[in-house]
């Protein structure tokens, strides 16, 4: 099956730096990455997503990217703030409606 | 739109007793719905899938007697942890997904906290 591999586990940056999280996927048949922020003991809300078709999405401060020859995807995020500390996920998805291979997740902490 | 809760929120009972979860989809049609349960400082796993009308198909290692999973209506799922046990404490996640409207996006419930004494 799929395997998703995510880093890193953690990352602090400053208010207005950037932060990029990666991840790898082993199957090429995957053609659906999303991610999901996560706050504390609430349930995933999905950020943005891209399809193998597109090699990058921009959201207004976030964005993905999608290698597929490499089989890596990574989120940016820009001008960050303290309401972006969280834990982050990225997901692969084979094919249509299946279950999707989370990654292991990054905490993101933003300092003041 | 595409907004997902979960009833309850927190649950604690006794070992032995049986919990039933819903998750519902508020404003779409779920033909398919997602439990996962997440540890502490760890990633969801797949416990089980369901689309409406169909039984449940579950994820390697997931005791189906265990974990009762019902998806008797398009808007509607419902997990029963039976005779649970302290192991079984879990923050337990739905999510739903509506094939006519919805790429392969998944839209994740907030979660039931369960705690078995």
């Amino acid at each position: 099956g799929e395997n998703v591999e995510q880093h890193p586990s953690t990352l602090s940056v400053q208010e207005g730096d950037s932060a990029v999280i990666k991840c790898t996927y082993s199957d090429s048949a995957s053609n659906y990455f999303p991610w999901y922020k996560q706050e504390l003991g609430k349930g995933p809300q999905l950020i943005i997503d891209i399809r193998s078709n597109v090699g990058e999405k921009k959201d207004q401060r976030i964005a993905v990217t999608l290698n597929k020859t490499a089989k890596h995807f990574s989120l940016h995020i820009t001008e960050t703030q303290p309401e972006d500390s969280a834990v982050y996920f990225c997901a692969a998805s084979i094919g249509d409606f299946n279950k999707f291979y989370f990654g292991s997740g990054t905490k993101l902490n933003v300092k003041p | 739109g595409a907004v997902v809760s979960q009833h309850p929120s927190r649950v604690i009972c006794k070992s032995g007793t049986s919990v039933k979860i819903e998750c519902r989809s508020l404003d779409f049609q779920a033909t398919t719905m997602f439990w996962y349960r997440q540890f502490p400082k760890q990633s969801l796993m797949l416990m089980a899938t369901s689309n409406e009308g169909s039984k449940a198909t579950y994820e390697q290692g997931v005791e189906k007697d265990k974990f009762l999973i019902n998806h008797a209506s398009l808007t509607l799922s419902t997990l029963t942890v039976t005779s649970a046990h302290p192991e079984d404490s879990s923050f337990y996640i739905c999510s739903a997904s509506d094939r006519d409207r919805h790429y392969n996006e998944q839209f994740f419930g907030p979660g039931t906290r369960l705690t078995v004494l």
